[in-house]
């Protein structure tokens, strides 16, 4: 079946500028992840979404970044104002959440270059 | 709220040769515990994961342990061989939401010929 999908794969933009990545998550899996991966670092957990709850927002690193979910499905990651440090690759991920602990299915990631 | 660290971070094996990546959490209240792989360039794919009411589980050349009353778990890799040269990352997991699902920093496993 279809996995999660992330656009674009690549993203190259100038310093100043605001960016949209999009992830359309498995169909049926209630929850949604937004991760940050530096180059050769770890993954840095940027917001979640869980069905109608309210999302948790915690690991967003300023006000410049924001994210939302239109109808429990699609989400969307915009970071105003690019800065240089910005530059990482961004993972969407989705599990099911019908049980505890199900495991998270990764997308390709978005590689954005801010110059 | 849970913290995991992960060694080592980059790891150098023998073809055929065994290894070994280590984890410790700190919340005792974690019950699950993942492993994703990373090939280069590509997404993590869970690999295996277990859960606290067992201490060990095997999937062909790969097992993870479970150590409760330590907080430590780990990842073995029998017969190594050149595909399992990716970084790998552990996770721990209270089932809370997103906060209760904590990666470690990740191992660069390189496999030499």
């Amino acid at each position: 079946g279809a996995g999660v999908s992330q656009s674009p794969s690549n993203k190259v933009t100038e310093k100043g500028k605001d960016v949209e990545l999009r992830c359309d998550p498995i169909s049926g899996h209630t929850a949604l992840y937004w991760y940050r991966q530096s180059l050769g670092q770890g993954l840095e957990f940027l917001i979640y979404f869980q069905g109608n709850s309210a999302p948790d927002k915690s690991g967003l690193p300023s006000d410049r970044f924001s994210a939302e979910r239109t109808g429990g499905s699609v989400s969307t990651l915009t970071i105003q104002r690019t800065q240089q440090e910005d530059s990482a690759v961004y993972l969407c991920a989705s599990s099911l959440r019908g049980q505890d602990n199900s495991p998270l299915h990764f997308g390709n990631g978005t590689r954005l270059t801010v110059t | 709220g849970e913290n995991v660290e992960q060694h080592p971070s980059t790891l150098s094996v023998q073809e055929g040769d065994s290894a070994v990546i280590k984890c410790t959490y700190s919340d005792s209240a974690s019950n699950y515990f993942p492993w994703y792989k990373q090939e280069l360039g590509k997404r993590p794919q869970l690999i295996i994961d277990i859960r606290s009411n067992v201490g060990e589980k095997k999937d062909q050349r790969i097992a993870v342990t479970l150590n409760k009353t330590a907080k430590h778990f780990s990842l073995h890799i029998t017969e190594t061989q050149p595909e399992d040269s990716a970084v790998y990352f552990c996770a721990a997991s209270s089932g809370g939401g997103a906060d209760g699902l904590t990666f470690g920093k990740g191992t660069h496993l390189i496999i030499q010929p």
